[in-house]
């Protein structure tokens, strides 16, 4: 099945500092979502960015589906900001729209 | 996370015990997938269901575990005689089209399950 990379594992900011986390898998996607948990378990949906640009206020991503990769941006990071980041991917075909999902970001930002 | 509403939130039983989990899909979604997060992992897919119907169970334990999305009601995700290693969070998400429409999936918050 299809691989699903993500980097770093952590990331430790100071409050006010920008990041990049990187999102790599395998093969060809019909879906690409980025999700924050948050230190209460809850997923919260950041992006559905199959392919090109997206922003919403201090984050954006980017993916760019031919060479299989995609980025998303923090700026100006906040203490609620801290989490975990997942990447996640449907591989379209026979997956019938189930998502794979990296092993995540685990981001923390002191005040 | 509105819309799609999982419960309970929180789950204890004892070893050999059942846990029901229940998962009602966002309004106009007939296509429903489970995943489990085992503690300090990711997310894994676990199976997949329309209304009366399992698509693809391929990520669902061979034995204790079932799951159905009846014609009326919530989908249940039901484990028998659960041990230890059953504890979890279970995440329910929606969308509605199954992979052929594009279109994100939205998740509930998960129920935690606890195994005493």
């Amino acid at each position: 099945g299809i691989q699903v990379e993500q980097s770093p594992p952590d990331l430790i900011l100071q409050e006010g500092a920008n990041s990049t986390l990187r999102c790599n898998f395998s093969d060809s996607v019909n879906n690409l979502q980025w999700f924050h948990q948050n230190p209460w378990g809850q997923l919260i949906n950041l992006f559905y960015i199959p392919s090109g640009t997206k922003q919403n206020g201090r984050l954006s991503a980017t993916t760019v589906a031919t060479e299989r990769y995609s980025l998303l941006y923090i700026s100006s990071s906040q203490t609620t900001d801290s989490g975990v980041y997942f990447c996640a991917v449907d591989a379209g075909g026979t997956s019938y729209g189930k998502l794979t999902f990296g092993q995540g970001t685990i981001l923390t930002v002191h005040p | 996370n509105a819309g799609v509403m999982q419960n309970p939130r929180h789950l204890v039983r004892r070893r050999g015990q059942e846990a029901r989990l229940r998962c009602s899909p966002m309004k106009g979604h007939s296509h429903v997938y489970w995943y489990r997060q085992l503690p300090e992992e990711g997310l894994k897919f676990m199976v997949y269901l329309q209304k009366e119907n399992i698509i693809d169970e391929s990520g669902m334990p061979k034995e204790r575990f079932s799951a159905e999305f009846p014609k009326e009601g919530p989908s249940i995700l039901r484990i028998q005689q659960v041990v230890r290693g059953d504890s979890a969070a279970y995440f329910c998400a929606s969308s509605p089209g199954g992979g052929v429409s594009n279109q994100p999936q939205h998740f509930g918050d998960g129920t935690r399950l606890s195994i005493l």
